[in-house]
């Protein structure tokens, strides 16, 4: 598909469990952006990548939080020891360039009991 | 604090008749705003963006307006139709020079057929 695409859909996790997500943003896409959105919150934006490199890490909630993009294409958002507070939709959406409207994936529902 | 806010978070509308959702934001330095649609179970897409050097921008049934000086912005929606039932997001860039957008909490449409 030429969309955003995000694995998995869903993820249940242990509280204190590590879980990695993944974005596969649209070809050619060089900007990719991770949000989460909590129940009754709106999108909190967490990081943004222009090709590999984040140059703005300022929404990752703690040092529990982490990304990392390789080849300019696929993302991978990392939680590590996660929190019940960390359940929420993350969402991915990537764009040509800061000009352009970002195109969302259709998120990843993380549940942390 | 939050930058961007959709004080109502649903609104009803007849089939037919027109919508007008409503954002307001804090931030002199934004300079670029949008709106998005999001359906249940899927990522927002994006619907229509307006830049800070315009008022208005009119795209088929939509049309947002900006007012500056009361760092407010709308959507209008003309007429409703049932497929246009969703959370509408409106977000705002931080600046030129960066690819940050804040989001608001969203207002859920629900056209009447």
């Amino acid at each position: 598909g030429a969309g955003v695409s995000q694995s998995p859909s869903n993820k249940v996790t242990e509280k204190g469990k590590d879980v990695e997500l993944r974005c596969d943003p649209i070809s050619g896409h060089t900007a990719l952006y991770w949000y989460r959105q909590s129940l009754g919150q709106g999108l909190e934006f967490l990081i943004y990548f222009q090709g590999n490199s984040a140059p703005d890490k300022s929404g990752l909630p703690s040092d529990r939080f982490s990304a990392e993009r390789t080849g300019g294409s696929v993302s991978t958002l990392t939680i590590q020891r996660t929190q019940q507070e960390d359940s929420a939709v993350y969402l991915c959406a990537s764009s040509f360039g800061r000009y352009y409207e970002q195109y969302f994936g259709p998120g990843t529902r993380l549940t942390v009991t | 604090d939050q930058q961007v806010k959709q004080n109502s978070p649903s609104l009803s509308v007849q089939e037919g008749r027109i919508s007008i959702l409503n954002c307001d934001y804090t931030n002199s330095m934004f300079d670029y705003f949008l709106w998005y649609k999001k359906y249940p179970a899927e990522g927002p897409t994006f619907l229509i963006s307006i830049s800070s050097i315009k008022d208005k921008n009119e795209d088929g049934r939509f049309t947002v307006f900006l007012n500056k000086s009361a760092k407010h912005l709308s959507l209008h929606i003309v007429p409703s139709q049932p497929g246009d039932s969703a959370v509408y997001f409106c977000a705002a860039r931080s600046g030129s020079g960066t690819y940050k957008y804040i989001f608001g909490t969203g207002t859920r449409l629900k056209v009447l057929a």
